[in-house]
């Protein structure tokens, strides 16, 4: 059973801050990793997808992946109350299978 | 662009009786998901469609639940009969690429209650 790990909070920032999401998974071959943003009573939301090692940068949000120690997170610098969400980690698994194993999501609340 | 459209949005049912969801992919799309997400969880695949063939199904229970995928664009997901267990939020996403590098795309989801 391949397994994405996630804390499910709440994460509770003010406004303003650095919110940081971890993520660990089991299966050492897993290829490519998404991160979804999910609202209350919403579908996800695709914001960000890394494939190789290091950070990647879109606006506020950078994802990390670290393929050696089997951990992706995301941070959102400058925190909006609107970021308050749950943010679910999908991990695709390596062997050729392209079905994405989702966490079962971090519950971020940004407070003014 | 359009997204991903589903109907009907909501469903209320009693157990035993049967129910369909219908989904509509993102222009161009081949694979199709469809999903079942329980609350306080991440969204499980029932089965993903690469065009018109059903290319990984093991998760679907297929005593009860059907589905298909006619030309390669819209889909129907069918349960019959549908049992308490079974309300939850069924999400169909779509894929431009078949690959590792599957960023999906959500529809807004039915939320199905099972009376």
């Amino acid at each position: 059973q391949k397994e994405v790990e996630q804390n499910s909070g709440p994460l509770s920032v003010p406004e303003g801050a650095i919110a940081s999401l971890n993520c660990t998974y089991s299966d050492r071959g897993s290829q490519s990793f998404f991160w979804y943003r999910q609202y209350s009573g919403k579908s996800p939301e695709l914001i960000m997808s890394i494939y190789s090692n290091g950070d990647k940068e879109d606006g506020r949000f950078t994802a990390q992946l670290n393929k050696a120690s089997q951990y992706v997170s995301l941070l959102i610098r400058d925190s909006q109350p609107s970021d308050s969400a749950t943010y679910l980690c999908a991990v695709n698994p390596g062997g050729g299978s392209y079905i994405p194993t989702f966490g079962r999501g971090t519950s971020l609340i940004v407070h003014p | 662009e359009a997204g991903v459209v589903q109907s009907p949005r909501y469903k209320i049912i009693e157990k035993k009786q049967p129910v369909a969801f219908w989904c509509n992919p993102i222009s161009g799309h081949n694979t199709l998901y469809w999903y079942r997400q329980n609350l306080g969880q991440g969204p499980e695949l029932l089965i993903r469609y690469e065009n018109e063939e059903a290319v990984d199904d093991s998760q679907l229970p297929k005593d009860r639940f059907s589905a298909e995928r006619l030309k390669g664009v819209d889909s129907t997901l069918k349960i019959q009969p549908a049992e308490l267990g079974d309300s939850a939020v069924y999400l169909c996403a779509s894929s431009p690429a078949s690959g590792p590098y599957n960023e999906q795309f959500f529809g807004p989801g039915t939320r199905l209650t099972v009376l």
